[in-house]
């Protein structure tokens, strides 16, 4: 069955960076592109972007333009968020999507950022 | 970008209830929209894509319907694990976007 599974939860500092990964099961990773979300906590969902597995392509959406980055390990089926110089407003869960309709998700990665 | 406007933003339902969900984008998007059943501390559950089509394993009473610009999500008879918060995503054009939120509560 098709399976997105995120890595575990992060406590970092600010201006630190996080690197959170989602590795794919159960279908072929590059047939698909994957979306990354941002849920901040008691709020709704937001969409960051997404990288086409094909490719290696990132798009951004425009407020995640500057410290983040997507990124594939093609040959792990597995995709990657990285945030750089993190801020107290980057305190959140992530998830990954796969498209076109979000019709599969991770699990989730919940990253704290506190001094 | 397209705004997608859900409705209501909260709402109280008794078990056995008809409960309706609609969301309004602010432009036509081709029945391109998805809805989505999150619990606290899980992900996103995905229950319609394209506006109508149940995903495989989804309660039968979950039903979607829509197009042009307005959908809506009916529940036809409120089970006690319905409790959540809904989101509607459309897909049509770039950037997706999601609404706000239902947060269905039970009576």
């Amino acid at each position: 069955q098709i399976q997105l599974v995120q890595s575990g939860p992060e406590l970092k500092k600010p201006g630190e960076t996080v690197k959170i990964s989602c590795k794919a099961s159960g279908y072929t990773f590059t047939n698909y592109g994957m979306n990354w979300v941002k849920q901040a906590p008691g709020k709704g969902l937001k969409w960051m972007g997404w990288i086409n597995t094909y490719t290696g392509e990132p798009t951004y959406a425009d407020d995640f333009k500057g410290r983040f980055a997507f990124s594939l390990e093609t040959s792990a089926s597995t995709a990657y968020l990285q945030i750089n110089n993190l801020k107290n407003e980057d305190m959140a869960t992530y998830f990954c999507a796969r498209e076109a309709s979000f019709a599969y998700w991770g699990q989730g990665t919940l990253v704290t950022v506190s001094a | 970008d397209i705004k997608m406007t859900q409705s209501p933003s909260s709402m109280y339902a008794s078990l056995g209830e008809r409960v309706t969900i609609t969301c309004k984008a602010s432009q036509d998007i081709n029945s391109y929209l998805s809805w989505f059943q999150q619990k606290p501390g899980k992900s996103p559950k995905t229950l319609i894509y394209r506006a109508n089509r149940l995903v495989d394993g989804v309660p039968s009473r979950f039903s979607g319907s829509g197009s042009g610009q307005d959908y809506s999500l009916t529940i036809s008879s409120l089970e006690y694990e319905d409790m959540g918060i809904y989101y509607c995503l459309q897909y049509d054009e770039f950037p997706p976007t999601f609404g706000g939120g239902t947060k269905l509560e039970i009576k």
